[in-house]
């Protein structure tokens, strides 16, 4: 099993409608978790921190469920412009080696 | 504000080719540097990070190395190229002590034929 999994998509859905994704963690002692956005062919870009408690930045929301393992993103009312791959970061122990990218999902909006 | 450069931005070698590609960051001090492959359809793999001059931790065993001669300076080298060696690579910086904020710069396309 991958450290840290993610459906590859692509999710295709119209502009203004709400899309989520997830993806799951297989170590249970991971500690710090993330989502970064990654434009085609550009350099991955911190999108937003997950908090155990939840968090919530504009249309986009990210939760975290430590007892099945998964953290998840949920963009409301979708733009043209969150066209992307989003991968899903953990990180084990707080560790500059223990970092683990997702493959990421990619979100194409169309208008 | 800090800014990360990488050069070059596209490069395409043949095997057995030497690689050298270089990273610096500007307007922090004492960063932690990493260095990324990215391959098609794939997630990042870390290569290398490095918290500190001449200190150099490797992840993966290969045929690249690195190298910080300077404090915002990384460098990433091959003396041989192989063909898995293709692929695009990202270097990253983050504060002292916060490894999960990472800034990534602009990247390389390096294609090995």
């Amino acid at each position: 099993r991958k450290e840290v999994e993610q459906d590859p998509g692509p999710f295709n859905v119209p502009e203004g409608a709400t899309v989520a994704f997830n993806c799951t963690y297989s170590n249970s002692a991971s500690q710090s978790f993330f989502w970064y956005r990654q434009d085609c062919r550009k350099e991955p870009k911190l999108l937003m921190s997950v908090y155990s408690s939840g968090n919530e930045d504009g249309r986009f929301t990210a939760q975290l469920n430590r007892a099945s393992q998964y953290i998840s993103l949920l963009i409301r009312d979708s733009k043209l412009s969150d066209s992307a791959t989003y991968l899903c970061v953990v990180n084990q122990y707080s560790s500059a080696s223990k970092i683990i990218f997702g493959s990421g999902t990619r979100l194409s909006i169309r208008p | 504000s800090q800014t990360i450069h990488q050069w070059p931005a596209t490069l395409v070698q043949p095997v057995g080719s030497p690689l050298s590609l270089e990273c610096t960051v500007e307007g922090t001090s004492n960063p932690n540097l990493y260095w990324y492959r990215q391959a098609a359809g794939r997630g990042l793999q870390l290569l290398f990070y490095s918290v500190g001059i001449g200190q150099i931790s490797s992840e993966v065993p290969q045929n690249l190395s690195a190298s910080r001669p300077q404090d915002r300076q990384f460098i990433l080298s091959s003396k041989k190229l192989l063909l898995s060696d293709s692929g695009f690579y990202l270097c990253a910086w983050s504060g002292r002590g916060r490894p999960n904020e990472q800034f990534f710069g602009p990247g390389t396309r390096l294609t090995v034929l």
